[in-house]
This record gives structure tokens, C-alpha cells and sequence, in this order.
């Protein structure tokens, strides 16, 4: 699988969008990019993920670079509960496993 | 809430001693995944079993071993304790054996004292 890098962290006022970076200038034309968030030692959660086109759910949205080096995870609105290590994961579906990087530490300020 | 259940949420033990920690997966999903959580060493992929049969092993040392039961439960067995497997032990589950898409259990605190 592709590394992936991304800062080790970031603040956001409340209320505002939360863009998240994630650099993974190796990946290959089968790996999808995932994006993971893990809210104080409980267990990670999925938020979505994507190939090449941008992706929207009820939680973020996944904005991925045409030549696929980079993403952005956008958080619309930010509230003091998206508080998390937010985890970006390139993953080869030749693979059986995900694997956790250390992540961005995002912090949102009231 | 994940559909995802652990047990127990905490254990406490000595070294030398085995443990067992339990997860049943999200109804209908037939993969679970174990991973480990130490300060030091972020979240770390142990195994995975896709119907009760192993499907993918990632850094899990001898010490440990895990099955699938048939009612889809799985239990992760940790032995011969050591001060450095306290941990998060974390299970997840997928609906299938390529489910990148995984729903995570709350965790069993692990402190080996």
C-alpha cells in the first residue's frame, strides 16, 4: 500500500469548514484512499472513501487531486465532537489490511 | 454505536498470566478483524478471520492466537503475559473478507501489571 502523509496536527474554529490533508504522491491506480477518525480511545470509525471522483456522505466530503497524489477531507461544519485523530489510509484491494498511520490530530475550538 | 461488543471494557493482570477477549460482530457481518493499540506503537493490525476460517495475519506475536466460532464471535487469546501487551484491543467487522469499510468495537482496556 501506498504511504500516505499528513500533518500531525491541526485546529479549527467551531462552526467553520475543517480541511484535512493528505499527501500520497505513490499511490497506484488500484488504491483507494480511505479516511478513518478515532475520538479518544474509542474505537475508529469510517468516514469515507474514494478512487478518483469526489465523494460526499452525511459526514465529510473527499476531495481527490486529478493526477491522485493528494486529497482533502472537508468536515462542513465543525463541532467540538469532530475532536479526533483523523486517519488517511491508502488501501490496495489485493490487501487484506488496513494500515494506521499516526494520523492528524484535529482539534476544533469553541 | 458501532453494533460492534466487546468484553470485558477493562482487565486487569499479571504477567505470565492468559487472557481472553471477546467480540461479536455487527449483525450480518462475516469478517472480524483484531488490532492493538499501545502508546508506542499507534494502531497495529493482529489478524483477521472471514467465517471461521483465518483469512490475514498482520504483526501478531505467537503468544496469541484467536478464533471465529460458527455463530460468527470471535475471541482473541492472549498468553504469557508481558508488562508490553498492555494495550486497546480493538475488534472490527466487515461484511466481507475485502471490507475496508470496517465498523470498530469500543475497546478492552488491557493492564498488565
Amino acid at each position: 500500500d501506498a504511504k500516505t502523509t499528513q500533518p500531525p496536527s491541526m485546529d479549527c474554529a467551531e462552526g467553520r469548514a475543517a480541511n484535512l490533508p493528505c499527501n500520497h504522491s505513490t499511490i497506484s491506480g488500484n488504491e483507494y484512499v480511505y479516511w478513518y477518525r478515532q475520538i479518544h480511545s474509542q474505537g475508529p470509525q469510517y468516514i469515507i472513501h474514494g478512487l478518483k471522483n469526489n465523494e460526499t456522505n452525511e459526514m465529510a466530503s473527499l476531495i481527490i487531486t486529478e493526477d491522485r497524489k493528494s486529497s482533502t477531507l472537508i468536515l462542513p461544519h465543525a463541532t467540538l465532537r469532530d475532536t479526533a485523530v483523523y486517519y488517511c489510509i491508502a488501501v490496495n484491494f489485493g490487501n487484506e489490511k488496513l494500515t494506521f498511520g499516526t494520523g492528524t490530530r484535529l482539534t476544533i475550538i469553541p | 454505536d458501532s453494533g460492534v461488543t466487546q468484553t470485558p471494557k477493562h482487565l486487569i493482570t499479571a504477567t505470565g498470566q492468559r487472557v481472553t477477549l471477546r467480540c461479536s460482530p455487527r449483525s450480518g457481518d462475516l469478517s472480524v478483524y483484531w488490532y492493538q493499540q499501545s502508546l508506542d506503537q499507534g494502531l497495529q493490525f493482529l489478524i483477521q478471520y472471514y467465517n471461521g476460517e483465518e483469512r490475514a495475519k498482520g504483526n501478531i506475536l505467537e503468544r496469541f492466537s484467536a478464533q471465529q466460532f460458527p455463530d460468527l464471535h470471535s475471541e482473541l487469546n492472549l498468553s504469557s503475559l508481558e508488562l508490553g501487551d498492555s494495550a486497546l484491543y480493538f475488534c472490527a467487522s466487515s461484511v466481507t473478507d475485502r471490507g475496508y469499510e470496517q465498523y470498530f468495537g469500543p475497546g478492552t482496556r488491557l493492564t498488565v501489571t
